[in-house]
């Protein structure tokens, strides 16, 4: 069974710091990880990762992959509250099917305090 | 970037009826579409995957007969849940990917299902 473990569960930050959330996995058939940010309703996208050591970046937020220690980091910097929600991890495999599959993490909740 | 939408984003019904939930790519074609059930302050659930024109594939212990699945079209996917009980209160996200989303995996808004 595919395994996504996200670390902290839950993180409390002030405006201005730099954040770092991971996500490790243990999966069948990897094809890619996906890190989404979910407020109060459904998840939006942030990055899609593929290949390993190339950085994804999008304003203040970067992330990056690595393939061989299964893991995958996403950083914040600057945090500013409206960065306040739980970041989801999501990495798609086959679970050993023959479908590939989304399996996320339980998610970081990121608290951004002015 | 691409956009699903779904409909409606809350629907009340009561209990042991069934209800209906509309998941639609506006701007891609989905060749799969996947269904979630998210519980408050836990993650999402998978349910369920359908391919466009072929029968869903649902998870282990997601009953076939009670959560029905529809993806007769490359733009519309359906999830009925049937005879809904009130432990289906849940949020229910469909997303979509197709060729032409970039294999990127995209999530409509979801849709908040009280049973009463």
């Amino acid at each position: 069974e595919d395994k996504v473990v996200q670390s902290p569960l839950s993180l409390v930050v002030h405006e201005g710091d730099t954040v770092t959330l991971n996500c490790s996995y243990e999966v069948t058939n990897f094809r890619s990880l996906l890190w989404y940010k979910q407020e109060k309703k459904a998840p939006t996208f942030l990055f899609m990762l593929t290949s390993s050591g190339i950085e994804k970046k999008s304003g203040r937020l970067s992330s990056i992959l690595d393939k061989k220690e299964l893991f995958s980091i996403l950083n914040i910097t600057a945090t500013q509250t409206g960065d306040s929600a739980v970041y989801l991890c999501a990495v798609e495999a086959t679970g050993g099917g023959s479908n590939y599959k989304l399996t996320f993490g339980k998610g970081t909740l990121l608290t951004v305090n002015p | 970037g691409a956009v699903v939408s779904q409909h409606p984003s809350r629907v009340i019904c009561k209990s042991g009826t069934s209800v209906k939930i509309e998941c639609r790519s506006l701007d891609f074609q989905a060749t799969t579409m996947f269904w979630y059930r998210q519980f408050p302050k836990q993650s999402l659930m998978l349910m369920a995957t359908s391919n466009e024109g072929s029968k869903a594939t649902y998870e282990q212990g997601v009953e076939k007969d009670k959560f029905l699945i529809n993806h007769a079209s490359l733009t519309l996917s359906t999830l009925t849940v049937t005879s809904a009980h009130p432990e289906d209160s849940s949020f229910y996200i469909c997303s979509a990917r197709g060729p032409y989303s970039g294999n990127t995996i995209y999530f409509g808004e979801g849709s908040w299902l009280t049973v009463v």
